[in-house]
């Protein structure tokens, strides 16, 4: 079970934007503890999306977005393309557990 | 460039251990905490251990405790990983991943397939 829960899967149109959303707790998002995001296609190493929040490494597009609030964070992606279609996953810290932790990860389903 | 190159796919018996390898280059290990991730088929990431940039000290995560140990050879720059008493449950793939000082992982490697069966 992870420490951090998401939505099994979303899903848009081409062109609009879906909203990922990543729950945590007072020991880790809540506590401060930055949210980063990776996107994973199929048999390929995870690729760092965001970090520290609502940052891009460089090269990634700006559809997509990151912010925080409370013991939640959220994953934006505008403009919905089809190669957006994969597994998206939240990280941050927990402080209890002394652990990084991931999220439970998201498929997005360009319709 | 950064790079990290692991070791090709096994398969083992249950009960058997396993040992990964990880071979960086790019940047030395004494600058970073290294860590290592597993996915299981069709499920989530799994953070699994880190090992801090002396290589004295290493973490596991609670659910691998006692039965997975973390290793780094310095004068190859490569990390290892084993795991001990393999079970079925351990089919998956593992990463190794370098840890950002933001927290995150900003490189990973290209994964090894560990498959677990009789």
């Amino acid at each position: 079970q992870s420490v951090l829960t998401q939505a099994p899967s979303v899903s848009g149109a081409p062109g609009q934007r879906v909203t990922i959303s990543c729950s945590g707790s007072s020991s880790n998002i809540g506590a401060g503890y930055h949210v980063h995001w990776y996107q994973q296609h199929p048999g390929k190493a995870p690729k760092l999306l965001i970090y520290g929040n609502n940052n891009r490494p460089s090269g990634v597009p700006d559809r997509f977005s990151g912010s925080t609030s409370g013991t939640s964070a959220s994953l934006a992606i505008s403009g919905l393309q089809a190669e957006d279609e994969t597994h998206y996953y939240c990280q941050s810290y927990d402080s209890r557990l002394s652990d990084y932790v991931f999220g439970s990860g998201t498929k997005v389903t360009v319709l | 460039q950064v790079q990290l190159v692991q070791s090709g796919a096994e398969v083992k018996k249950p009960g058997a251990s396993v040992k990964v390898s990880c071979k960086a280059s790019g940047f030395s290990l004494s600058d970073y905490y290294m860590n290592w991730v597993r996915q299981a088929p069709g499920q989530g990431l799994q953070w699994m251990a880190v090992i801090n940039p002396s290589g004295r000290n290493t973490r596991y995560a609670q659910d691998f405790q006692g039965r997975v140990s973390m290793t780094r050879d310095t004068s190859t720059s490569t990390l290892y990983l084993e795991v001990y008493s393999l079970t079925s449950e351990d089919t998956a793939v593992y990463w190794c991943a370098r840890l950002n000082p933001g927290g995150y992982f900003d490189s990973w490697g290209q994964g090894t397939l560990v498959t677990v069966s009789s």
